[in-house]
């Protein structure tokens, strides 16, 4: 079984540019998340999606930060326009269905440098 | 353990010995807990979880504890392998959510 896909592996920007990242789960799973890992820090949730539906946002900086998952399948994270402090490793994670013991299965994430 | 920003807590063990990783959690609405670990370069990985209703649970190689009365969680890896040097989390899951919350992490370094 293929696990969770993410693209690109590193990016590097300035300060004030956009940046998007891709997320592919894997087959099946209706619950994708995107969390953000700051060095030495765990995984914080930025967004949890339901299929297509957003279930938790609560925690995104929405004036700089958007994602969609249009179809129910791939998910994309912006964000627009980035700050120094938005330099972390963005993770993609999915789960069959959402439920709290459901296991959530990681990709590799994208490191993001802005400089 | 708790970290501050880069200084991760660091536990440094012989191969062949026992490690034993802390956890700390705040909240006592949490009712299922999580071990990941997470090599450089990749993203977490699923070790082994717990429900609130047990203390303890098994598996290869690896038991996690749970002590509700002191909101403490460990991870016991046996006969530790230089391929088990990661950073470990542990990660709750708040009742009413189904996202996870995840701590802040511990180093484990396996000398050969």
């Amino acid at each position: 079984e293929a696990g969770v896909a993410q693209s690109p592996r590193y990016k590097i920007i300035e300060k004030r540019q956009s940046v998007a990242f891709w997320c592919n789960p894997i087959s099946g799973h209706a619950t994708l998340y995107w969390y953000q890992q700051i060095l030495g820090q765990g995984p914080k949730l930025l967004i949890q999606f339901q299929n297509n539906g957003v279930v938790d946002d609560s925690q995104l900086p929405k004036d700089r930060f958007s994602a969609e998952r249009l179809k129910g399948v791939d998910s994309t994270l912006k964000i627009q326009p980035a700050k120094l402090e938005d330099s972390a490793v963005y993770l993609c994670a999915s789960s069959l269905t959402g439920h709290g013991t459901d296991t959530q299965y990681f990709g590799p994430g994208t490191r993001l440098t802005v400089l | 353990g708790e970290s501050v920003g880069l200084h991760l807590p660091t536990l440094s063990v012989q191969e062949g010995d026992n490690s034993i990783i802390n956890c700390a959690y705040s909240n006592s609405a949490s009712d299922y807990f999580i071990w990941y670990k997470q090599e450089s370069g990749k993203g977490p990985q699923f070790i082994i979880d717990i429900r609130s209703n047990m203390d303890k649970r098994q598996g290869q190689r690896v038991t996690v504890l749970l002590n509700k009365t002191v909101k403490h969680l460990s991870l016991q890896i046996a006969a530790t392998q230089p391929g088990d040097s990661a950073v470990y989390f542990c990660a709750e899951n708040l009742t009413g959510r189904r996202a996870l919350t995840f701590g802040s992490g511990t180093r484990l370094q396996v000398q050969p």
